[in-house]
Order: structure tokens, then C-alpha cells, then sequence
């Protein structure tokens, strides 16, 4: 079965740190990619996806995430942080022959320090 | 917007009991899925329904069953709660030509005693 790891479960920065969230799947096809996001009592929403074409995408919130094909990976950016992005991040990994199956990661609590 | 709303969001019951979770979708959308979320293990499937009276099981159906009589409700039913199936239970819902983006509703937190 495959799998979806986010190796970092918590992270802690201060406002004005860049940021760098791993997700690594393990599925060796071609793949759909979204990260998601649960702001503090609200609802899981999409933050970004990747789909196909450049592997460089970008989201809300000047979030951004990059797809390495060789490294399976998709790890979400943003080149500084602002305290509202204190949040848990989940990755998700749809492949392209498993219908309307997504595979969540574990998620990474993020807490922004003002 | 899309709206996606669950029944409760805190309900705390005691085992053995029959319990039922209602998740409702103002969007004509053709999905719907049923997810539990714990600390660590992110999301799991637990079904999803693709239409009207269709199911299908996800990873983690073992105590689990679903309803959807109509296109705009998916029930999440725990025939016999047990302490294990304490968890937050998430459900979402999608369109069919955009199956991968899933509007979520705020869950329901369910306690078993």
C-alpha cells in the first residue's frame, strides 16, 4: 500500500522564518499532490495542488510547493511566516489509478511565534 | 461556497451504544467521504459514495457502515462504539469532474466511554 510521511510532526519558528515542510509518498506512478491546511477551529481547506505541467506551484497565503518526480517528494515553502500560519499541514497523494482515493499524510502542527 | 455540515461537533457516548453520524452537502456534489483523523496518523478513509445508494469501502472500514439515500446526506454509522473508534470524524465531499478537491466540513468530535 502506499504511503504518505511528513517526517516533521511539529515545528516551531518565529514570525519572519522561512519555512520548509517535507512530504515524501511512496507510490512510483503518476500522482496528483494537494496540501492542505486546518487553521486553529476551522475546517480543512486546500491550501494547493499539483496536477501536472510545472512542478512549482503555488497556493494561498504565498505558500508554494515543489514536486521532485526522482525524489517522490512534495514539499511546501513559504520564505517567511506570519503568526495566521500557525496551522497543521497535510500532504495527500492521489494516484492516478486509484479513483477518488486521497492518501493523507500524518500532518505537522506549525506554531508561528510572534 | 461550498458548505459542508456535520451534525454535531462534540458527542460523547458510551460502548456498545449505536451512533450515527450525519454529514450534509449544499452543493450537488456526486462525492462524499467519511475520514477519521487522529494525532500522528493524519487522515484515514473510512468510505467514500460516489452516488445515490453507492459505496465503497476506504482503509479503515472494520466497525464501520454508511448510508446515502439521498445525494446531499452521507451517514456515518458505528453499529456498537467501542473506546477505539474515539476519534475526530471528518467528512468532505467533491465534484466529480474535480474528484481530488475536497470541501470538508468541521467534524465531530466523538468521545466513547
Amino acid at each position: 500500500a502506499q504511503s504518505v510521511s511528513q517526517h516533521n510532526h511539529h515545528v516551531i519558528l518565529s514570525e519572519a522564518a522561512s519555512l520548509e515542510l517535507g512530504c515524501n509518498y511512496s507510490y512510483g506512478g503518476t500522482v496528483n499532490l494537494f496540501w492542505y491546511v486546518q487553521y486553529p477551529g476551522q475546517h480543512l481547506q486546500l491550501l494547493l495542488k499539483y496536477f501536472s505541467g510545472d512542478p512549482l506551484v503555488k497556493g494561498i497565503k504565498g505558500f508554494e510547493a515543489e514536486f521532485i518526480k526522482s525524489k517522490f517528494s512534495f514539499n511546501l515553502r513559504k520564505p517567511s511566516v506570519q503568526w495566521s500560519d500557525t496551522a497543521e499541514y497535510f500532504c495527500a497523494v492521489n494516484p492516478h489509478n486509484a479513483g477518488n482515493m486521497l492518501t493523507f499524510g500524518g500532518g505537522t502542527r506549525l506554531m508561528v511565534k510572534p | 461556497d461550498v458548505k459542508v455540515t456535520q451534525s454535531s461537533r462534540y458527542l460523547v457516548k458510551r460502548t456498545g451504544e449505536k451512533v450515527f453520524l450525519e454529514c450534509v452537502q449544499d452543493m450537488d456534489h456526486e462525492n462524499m467521504f467519511w475520514y477519521r483523523q487522529d494525532p500522528g496518523l493524519g487522515l484515514r478513509l473510512i468510505y467514500f459514495s460516489y452516488d445515490v445508494k453507492m459505496k465503497e469501502k476506504g482503509d479503515i472500514p472494520e466497525g464501520y457502515s454508511v448510508s446515502r439515500e439521498k445525494k446531499e446526506r452521507f451517514s456515518l454509522i458505528l453499529e456498537s462504539a467501542s473506546t477505539n473508534q474515539t476519534s475526530m470524524y471528518l467528512c468532505a465531499s467533491s465534484r466529480t469532474h474535480q474528484v481530488y478537491e475536497q470541501y470538508f466540513g468541521p467534524g465531530t468530535r466523538l468521545t466513547v466511554t
